[in-house]
């Protein structure tokens, strides 16, 4: 089965930019959850999608949203960047019996 | 008090050695206690995922909880180079809709096995 994918894994943008990140799940899950990875903060729980529908949101702005497709992919928006947006975003996918959370390889955004 | 506590490290032990990682946290509604792996550049990997107090054995990794002290714990036998990543505790617990849906995680612990 193959795992959780994250495109583009890479990106530099500058301020006030905006930004979209896409993370397809695991085949046969529904739940898609987004976390942001800091040096400084670890990593945060952004927000869960659910059958397309956001289920649960983290203590973040509203500068970063998302949304999630039929097929279970899964988008997440960033309006408005800040430098402090810099940070590895990390998309994971449930579902199964253990009812366990599988992360992908992450995207990597710079903002200058 | 951060809901989840982990000794950041760095950690640099012989090849060979026993490694323990340790996290404690403040919120009693955990029930679930997970271990990830994280190689530089990767997204976490899942290691060990309990959800009761006691022992779970996986190959050389042994995932202990303690719900009474709050404390979880994951212990390395014979340590490999190729164990050198940063761990991560998580911990959820259910929701009123029944899903386990959010990690909490700690900082990590950065270890490095020395060949």
């Amino acid at each position: 089965k193959a795992g959780v994918t994250q495109t583009p894994r890479y990106l530099i943008k500058t301020r006030g930019q905006q930004v979209t990140l896409s993370c397809s799940p695991i085949s046969g899950h529904r739940s898609v959850s987004w976390y942001q990875q800091t040096p400084g903060q670890g990593l945060q729980f952004l927000f869960e999608y659910f059958s397309e529908t956001q289920r649960n949101k983290g203590n973040f702005p509203g500068r970063f949203s998302g949304r999630q497709f039929s097929n279970s992919r899964s988008e997440m928006n960033v309006s408005t960047l800040e430098l402090g947006d810099s940070a590895l975003y990390l998309c994971a996918s449930r579902g199964g019996s253990t009812d366990t959370q599988y992360f992908g390889p992450g995207t990597r955004l710079t903002v200058l | 008090q951060k809901e989840v506590e982990q000794d950041p490290g760095p950690l640099s032990v012989p090849e060979g050695a026993i490694v323990s990682l340790n996290c404690t946290y403040s919120n009693s509604a955990f029930q679930y206690f997970m271990w990830y792996r994280q190689y530089s550049r990767k997204g976490p990997e899942l290691l060990m995922y309990t959800y009761s107090s006691g022992n779970k054995e996986d190959g050389r990794f042994t995932a202990q909880v303690d719900k009474s002290s709050k404390y979880i714990s994951l212990f390395i036998r014979d340590s490999q180079p190729s164990d050198s990543a940063t761990y991560l505790c998580a911990m959820s617990y259910q929701n009123s809709g029944g899903s386990n849906y959010k990690l909490t995680f700690g900082k990590g612990t950065l270890l490095t096995v020395n060949p």
